[in-house]
């Protein structure tokens, strides 16, 4: 079965780091760009990083840029987002996404998503 | 800034046909493809439309994209609605070294 399975989330003080994993089972994750996508309670969904199957090519939300890092191992079928100087507004629900199709940027493969809750 | 825009929410009586619509400020529309993702409470977004127009396997044929490039809009037309059509949905597209959501739109099937 396809699958992607995102793990470390949890709650963290305003200012503090976060690293996020995405294991993705059932399919090479080599042949797929990747997607990390949020929703924060009561807002929309919104796009955060790209990440192209070899690493290649690397874009960021103005939100994130500077403050969260996209990183894949193709080897280990894993992508990780490291997210730094955590704000109240990056409370969300964290999602990762494959990308498929045109520019892979069709998602066609989505987590369950892990909660990451940013506390003063 | 490229931006899409959706009504906030729609609804419609169950059997009914109902079309969300999707709005880019700038640019034209059908320059780049539109995806559609439909997420119920609690749940990941599922795509339901992909490239404008195609249909992902396991999504039924009661759901249609399409574009009307007068208007620079994509459309989301779901026919024969069922209760559990009601969740959030969002366009999705792509600009210079971004992929944009529209803001969602909620469908209430009541």
């Amino acid at each position: 079965e396809v699958q992607l399975v995102e793990s470390g989330g949890g709650l963290v003080q305003r200012g503090g780091s976060l690293r996020l994993s995405c294991a993705a089972s059932g399919f090479a994750l080599s042949y797929y760009s990747m997607n990390w996508v949020r929703r924060a309670p009561g807002k929309g969904l919104e796009w955060l990083s790209y990440i192209t199957s070899g690493s290649t090519t690397i874009w960021y939300a103005d939100s994130v840029k500077g403050r969260f890092s996209i990183s894949r191992d193709n080897a280990k079928n894993s992508l990780s987002l490291q997210m730094s100087s955590l704000r109240d507004e990056d409370t969300a629900v964290y999602y990762c996404a494959r990308g498929s199709g045109y520019g892979g940027y069709h998602m066609d493969v989505w987590g369950p998503g892990t909660t990451v809750t940013v506390s003063s | 800034n490229f931006m899409l825009t959706q009504p906030h929410s729609v609804s419609e009586s169950p059997g009914k046909t109902v079309t969300i619509s999707c709005t880019g400020n700038s640019g034209s529309i059908d320059s780049n493809y539109v995806q559609w993702y439909q997420q119920r409470p609690g749940g990941a977004p599922t795509a339901v439309i992909y490239e404008d127009d195609e249909r992902p396997s396991g999504v039924p044929d009661r759901f249609s994209g399409s574009i009307d490039s007068s208007s620079n809009s994509a459309s989301l037309t779901i026919s024969g609605l069922k209760t559990e059509d009601e969740a959030d949905y969002y366009c999705q597209s792509y600009d210079t070294n971004k992929i944009i959501f529209g803001g969602g739109t909620k469908l209430i099937v009541l």
